[in-house]
C-alpha cells in the first residue's frame, strides 16, 4: 500500500469556483502535513503546512483528520494562476522522510 | 537567503556514460533528498542523506548512488546511462520534517 494516495484528476474547473482535494495517509505515526504545488517542468514548492486544528492562508484552507487519516486542501474563488498540480506530502518526523503523492491535477478554465 | 542550488540546469549524455548531478541545500539544512521526475509522472524517490549518511534509498538499481559532502552538499551519479533515465533529477533539503523540504530547480538529464 502506498503511503499516500490521492486521486490525480484532472479537475478542470470554472474561475470563481470552489474546488477540494482529499488525500490519505497510511501510516498513523505520520506526524506532519504538507500541501505543495508544482508547475509544469518546474519544481515543487511548499504552499502551505498543515495542522491538526486546521489552517487558512488567503484562500486556501487544509484540513487534518486523523482518526480517518486524510488531509484535504479547499481553494475558493479559483484563480487562472492556480492552475497546477497539488500534491500531498506526509513525514513520520523520526525518520524525517518526505513521503509525496503522485498529485492532482487542477485547470483553472476561463 | 540562498535556496536550494542544483548544477547543471540541463545535461546531455550518451547511453552508457555517467552523469553526475550536484547539490547545495540552504545553508544549516543537513538532509539533502533526490528524486527522479519522468514527464508527465509523480515523483519518485531516489535517496536520503542526512549527517553524511545515506538513511534510505528507493526502489532503484545500484548504478544510481551518490553522497553527501561534510558541508552537506550531495552529488547523484548514475552509471551506465540508459534512455530510460531521462527525467527530472530534484534535489531537496531540510532542517527536519515538521518544516517541509526545499526544492532546488533540478537537472534535467537527457540520455540519448
Amino acid at each position: 500500500r502506498k503511503e499516500v494516495e490521492q486521486d490525480p484528476g484532472p479537475f478542470n474547473v470554472p474561475e470563481g469556483a470552489t474546488v477540494a482535494f482529499n488525500c490519505t495517509y497510511s501510516n498513523s505515526a505520520s506526524q506532519s502535513f504538507f500541501w505543495y504545488r508544482q508547475d509544469c517542468r518546474k519544481e515543487p514548492k511548499l504552499l502551505m503546512s498543515v495542522y491538526s486544528s486546521g489552517n487558512e492562508d488567503g484562500r486556501f484552507t487544509a484540513q487534518l483528520n486523523r482518526a480517518s487519516q486524510y488531509i484535504s486542501l479547499l481553494i475558493r474563488d479559483s484563480k487562472l494562476s492556480d492552475s497546477a498540480t497539488y500534491l500531498c506530502v506526509v513525514n513520520r518526523n523520526t525518520g524525517n522522510q518526505f513521503y509525496f503523492g503522485t498529485g492532482t491535477s487542477l485547470t483553472v478554465i476561463p | 537567503e540562498a535556496g536550494v542550488t542544483q548544477s547543471p540546469t540541463h545535461l546531455i549524455k550518451t547511453r552508457g556514460q555517467q552523469a553526475t548531478l550536484r547539490c547545495s541545500p540552504i545553508s544549516g539544512h543537513t538532509s539533502v533528498y533526490w528524486y527522479q521526475q519522468a514527464l508527465g509522472l509523480g515523483l519518485q524517490f531516489l535517496l536520503w542523506y542526512d549527517e553524511g549518511e545515506e538513511r534510505n534509498r528507493g526502489n532503484f538499481p545500484p548504478r544510481f548512488s551518490g553522497r553527501q559532502f561534510p558541508n552537506y552538499s550531495s552529488e547523484l551519479n548514475v552509471n551506465a546511462l540508459e534512455l530510460e533515465d531521462s527525467a527530472l533529477y530534484l534535489c531537496a533539503s531540510s532542517l527536519g520534517g515538521s518544516t517541509g523540504a526545499f526544492f532546488g530547480q533540478g537537472t534535467r538529464l537527457t540520455v540519448v
